[in-house]
C-alpha cells in the first residue's frame, strides 16, 4: 500500500524559503498514471491546492502562488519536493503531500505543520 | 478565479440522510471529487468523478452531479461521519477546493 510522508522544518522565519520533501513508499513515483501534489491548510480553514508535478518534471502551480513556488522530483529517491519563497505569517499551515490521478487525490501524507515566525 | 460554493454546515440526525452540495462557476462539464476530513486527520477521498466510490468507502456514501451542482449524499448517518467535507475540481490545470462543509450528526 502506498504511503506518503512529509518532512521538513516546522519553523521558518519570515522572508525565508520553505523546503519540504515528500517520500513515497509502496509505489514508484515514476508511475505514468499519477502526479504528485502539495496541498496546505491554515489552522481552522479549508484546503488550498499549491501545485502538482509529474515524474517527468512538468508542473502546474496555483496562480496565486506561482511566483513563489518551485516543485521538483527525485525519482532515484522516490521523493518530490516543494520550495515556497518569501514566507510570511499567512503561509503558516499544515502542508500535505498527496498522490493524484484520474481518481482525484487518492493517497495523502499525514501532514506537517509549518509555522512562520521570527 | 474559479470558486466552488458549499454550505458552511449541515446537520443530520443519527441514522438519517445528509446531503452536501457543491456548486458555482461552471462545473457542468467538470468531474467532482469529494474528501472527508475528520478532526486532526488528513483528508481521504470518498467520491471521485462525480459518482464513483474508492474501495473501502461504505456504500452509504454516494455522489451525483446535475448541471452546476454536485451533491454528496450520506445515508444512515453515523457518529463517525462527523467531519469536514470538501468538493474539488480541476480548472485550467489548477486544483480548486470548495470551502468545506462541517457535518454534524445529532
Amino acid at each position: 500500500q502506498v504511503q506518503l510522508q512529509e518532512s521538513g522544518p516546522g519553523l521558518v522565519k519570515p522572508s525565508q524559503t520553505l523546503s519540504l520533501t515528500c517520500t513515497v513508499s509502496g509505489d514508484s513515483i515514476s508511475t505514468f498514471s499519477y502526479y504528485w501534489t502539495w496541498i496546505r491548510q491554515p489552522a481552522g480553514k479549508g484546503l488550498e491546492w499549491i501545485g502538482r508535478i509529474y515524474s517527468g518534471g512538468s508542473t502546474n502551480y496555483d496562480p496565486s502562488l506561482k511566483s513563489r513556488v518551485t516543485m521538483s522530483v527525485d525519482t532515484s529517491k522516490n521523493q518530490f519536493s516543494l520550495k515556497l519563497s518569501s514566507m510570511t505569517a499567512s503561509d503558516t499551515a499544515v502542508y500535505y503531500c498527496a498522490r493524484g490521478g484520474g481518481r482525484g487525490f487518492d493517497q495523502w501524507g499525514q501532514g506537517t505543520l509549518v509555522t512562520v515566525s521570527s | 478565479s474559479f470558486e466552488l460554493t458549499q454550505p458552511l454546515s449541515v446537520s443530520v440526525a443519527l441514522g438519517q440522510t445528509a446531503t452536501i452540495t457543491c456548486g458555482g462557476g461552471n462545473i457542468k462539464n467538470k468531474n467532482v471529487n469529494w474528501y472527508q476530513q475528520r478532526p486532526g486527520q488528513a483528508p481521504i477521498l470518498v467520491i471521485y468523478r462525480d459518482t464513483s466510490r474508492p474501495s473501502g468507502i461504505p456504500e452509504r456514501f454516494s455522489g451525483s452531479h446535475s448541471g452546476t451542482t454536485a451533491t454528496l449524499t450520506i445515508t444512515k448517518a453515523q457518529a463517525g461521519d462527523e467531519a469536514d467535507y470538501y468538493c474539488q475540481v480541476w480548472d485550467n490545470n489548477s486544483g480548486v477546493f470548495g470551502g468545506g462543509t462541517t457535518l454534524t450528526v445529532l
